[in-house]
């Protein structure tokens, strides 16, 4: 059963330190993207790529934040210096494809990493 | 730009009642629309999904939705709400971007079943 995986799954910190989050897509998904969920603004994206590639990253501070994709099998959301602003679950999730309309499939998430910055 | 709007931010029904959540949306084509629920502590799960053809869509676990282009919604209904489906629902569109596709997230509706 392929499933997207995300580490760690929880995370508190103090801030100001650097904190990495990771995800792994299911094998074969070119698409990938970074969402982050709170109860105020609810679901916003961040970024996503393309075959490894950065397409968009508009949603993203860009002060802090940082997303890549190292390869295929990695991708990692980078915030430096964190903030309790920052507070939040941050999702990755993955698509078949290119994510092209014609042959579009859902998307699937994986677990999240809960984020709580002191 | 796209936007949906899903008018209840909580929906409280009796287990074995109907249920219609609501999901209004935004945009100047023809969309491409999706509902997802997510469990506590989980990711987003696909519901279903309508990109054209008949308007009214079945999805799992009994769940359907009807695309009203007259009144732009794409509202999830159910004919008995059980237990299990206590979460939180995203109603999204989607629109074409530099040939990917980038879905845009209602902020959901959480569901409390009373038994």
């Amino acid at each position: 059963d392929a499933r997207v995986t995300q580490t760690p799954r929880h995370k508190v910190t103090e801030m100001g330190q650097e904190v990495t989050m990771r995800c792994q897509p299911i094998l074969g998904h070119n698409t990938v993207f970074w969402y982050r969920q709170t109860m105020m603004q609810g679901l916003e994206l961040l970024a996503y790529f393309r075959n490894r590639a950065p397409l968009d990253d508009s949603g993203m501070p860009k002060d802090r934040f940082s997303a890549e994709m190292p390869d295929a099998t990695l991708a990692t959301l980078k915030i430096q210096p964190s903030e309790p602003r920052d507070s939040a679950v941050y999702f990755c999730a993955s698509v078949p494809g290119l994510a092209r309309i014609e042959n579009y499939n859902e998307q699937f998430f994986g677990p999240g990493t809960r984020l709580t910055v002191l | 730009a796209q936007s949906v709007t899903q008018p209840d931010i909580h929906i409280t029904v009796s287990e074995g009642a109907s249920l219609e959540l609501r999901c209004n949306y935004s945009y100047g084509a023809t969309p491409y629309l999706f509902w997802y629920v997510q469990s506590p502590g989980q990711g987003l799960q696909l519901l279903l999904k309508y990109f054209s053809g008949d308007t009214l869509v079945q999805g799992i676990k009994g769940f359907e939705a009807e695309f009203k282009r007259s009144q732009s919604s794409f509202n999830l209904r159910k004919p008995s709400v059980h237990w299990s489906d206590a979460a939180e629902y995203f109603c999204a569109v989607g629109a074409e971007e530099g040939g990917s596709y980038i879905p845009t997230f209602g902020r959901g509706t959480s569901l409390i079943v009373h038994p």
